[in-house]
């Protein structure tokens, strides 16, 4: 158990509709990240947050937002979604500094249908 | 560009034999961070061991080890005494930034499947 949860585990929905995942990070960690892995692909980092702020963005569409709350749990919208944005989300967390490891959650399994 | 490049789709190695994991990467920063992780068929991603831009040491976590060659931006994995539960994906990743923010790029993975 990394420390790091996500809910839900699973969600499927239609295409067009609005899905909200949810991360809580470890405890202390206040940075978070999102991933999105598709199919046999690899990690594709979509977005950081650190402490309340975002601060790195990666290949994020303009349908999908985050945000990070005071509590340090983060929230990882999508909408307008697409039979494409099917995928496995990640959220991980970690430490300040170059070299902290990663945590990561068990994911959310999205199915667009 | 920032990339991660991992060659080898997929590997087969014999039970209680080493196996090395090939990743190469390529950037412009001066500090930065390598990581492995390791991905069950279950869907955890499972961290292994990290090298930073300026460790002259290889890092090592008990069996595995991280074959880090500067020069040639090279971060091979190297795992020692393969286990059948070894067989996963495993995933190179760099991480480059500073004062908190930070960005990870992750290579295709390389699928292991370890013969008994």
């Amino acid at each position: 158990d990394s420390g790091v949860t996500q809910t839900p585990k699973h969600l499927i929905t239609a295409t067009g509709q609005r899905v909200t995942l949810r991360c809580s990070p470890r405890s202390g960690d206040l940075s978070v990240y999102w991933y999105q892995q598709s199919l046999d692909q690899g990690l594709q980092f979509l977005i950081q947050y650190y402490n309340g702020e975002e601060r790195a963005k990666g290949n994020i569409l303009e349908r999908f937002s985050a945000q990070q709350f005071p509590d340090l749990h983060s929230e990882l919208n999508l909408s307008s979604l697409e039979l494409g944005d099917s995928a496995l989300y990640f959220c991980a967390s970690s430490e300040a500094g170059l070299s902290a490891e990663q945590y990561f959650g068990p994911g959310t399994r999205l199915t667009v249908t | 560009a920032q990339k991660i490049t991992q060659t080898q789709p997929g590997m087969f190695v014999q039970e209680k034999e080493a196996v090395t994991l090939d990743c190469t990467y390529d950037t412009s920063d001066q500090s930065y961070g390598l990581f492995w992780y390791k991905q069950p068929s279950s869907g955890e991603m499972i961290f292994l061991i990290y090298q930073g831009s300026y460790d002259e040491q290889n890092a090592t976590e008990g069996r595995y080890s991280l074959n880090f060659q500067k020069a040639r931006k090279s971060a091979n994995l190297v795992i020692s005494a393969s286990q059948l539960g070894d067989s996963a994906m495993y995933f190179c990743a760099m991480r480059e930034g500073s004062s908190g923010t930070y960005k990870y790029i992750f290579g295709t993975g390389t699928r292991l499947k370890v013969l008994a």
